[in-house]
């Protein structure tokens, strides 16, 4: 059963880069028919897609936050990874790494992690 | 961009009762349209892809139609368990990214 695990610093001081690691595991990262991606909820408010990243390392992010995020992969850690740079209170958020399955036009975020809080704070 | 419009923000029904939410897009969609269930402290689940298609061991209870710009997603018979917030969620393709809706806070009256 393939599981997701969200991993990082739950404290980020503001101006500095937010780093969170996904690690997929009862599955490889490498499957062809899956994308994976980056889904924040701020406390108390609805869903934001951040990006998304297939195995090859090919990306796609959120026009609003495209100049601060990157998403990056390591197959052979079966790992995927966010950067969100000069961060602000606004990105306190829970945030999830998701499988995207991407077949013809469904595109669906069908498995999730539990979620990791990042309080930005000085 | 696509903007999602989903109502109502929050809906009190009691345990039976049929409930209905809707989400419409700003453009035709097709049945690019998903719907999620996240319960307090959970992340989402998946629900019903492509607008109207039960994901795997979800219960039959639920259900989602429309195409174009508006879609509805169903609760047939309201259970206790079922008290959640609901998201609707589409994909545009020009440029690549998803949105959600705002997303409709279901309580047990």
């Amino acid at each position: 059963q393939l599981q997701l695990q969200e991993s990082g610093p739950g404290l980020v001081k503001p101006s500095e880069t937010l780093s969170l690691t996904c690690t997929v595991s009862g599955g490889s990262i490498s499957s062809s028919s899956y994308y994976w991606g980056w889904i924040r909820q701020p406390p108390g408010k609805g869903l934001e897609w951040i990006g998304s990243i297939y195995y090859s390392g090919s990306t796609y992010y959120n026009p609003s936050l495209k100049s601060r995020v990157t998403i990056s992969v390591d197959t052979s850690k079966n790992q995927f990874s966010l950067k969100l740079s000069s961060v602000t209170a606004a990105d306190t958020a829970v945030y999830y790494c998701a499988r995207l399955i991407v077949v013809g036009a469904r595109h669906a975020f069908d498995i999730w992690g539990q979620g990791t809080m990042v309080t930005v704070s000085s | 961009d696509i903007q999602m419009t989903q109502s109502p923000s929050s809906l009190s029904a009691s345990v039976g009762d049929r409930v209905t939410i809707t989400c419409q897009a700003s453009q035709d969609i097709s049945n690019y349209l998903n719907w999620y269930q996240q319960k307090p402290g959970k992340a989402p689940k998946l629900l019903i892809y492509d607008a109207s298609n039960l994901e795997t061991g979800v219960p039959s209870r639920f259900s989602g139609s429309g195409s174009g710009t508006d879609f509805t997603f169903t609760i047939s018979s309201l259970q206790p368990e079922d008290i959640a917030t609901y998201y609707c969620q589409q994909y545009d393709n020009l440029p690549s990214m998803y949105t959600f809706g705002q997303g409709t806070k279901l309580e047990i009256k």
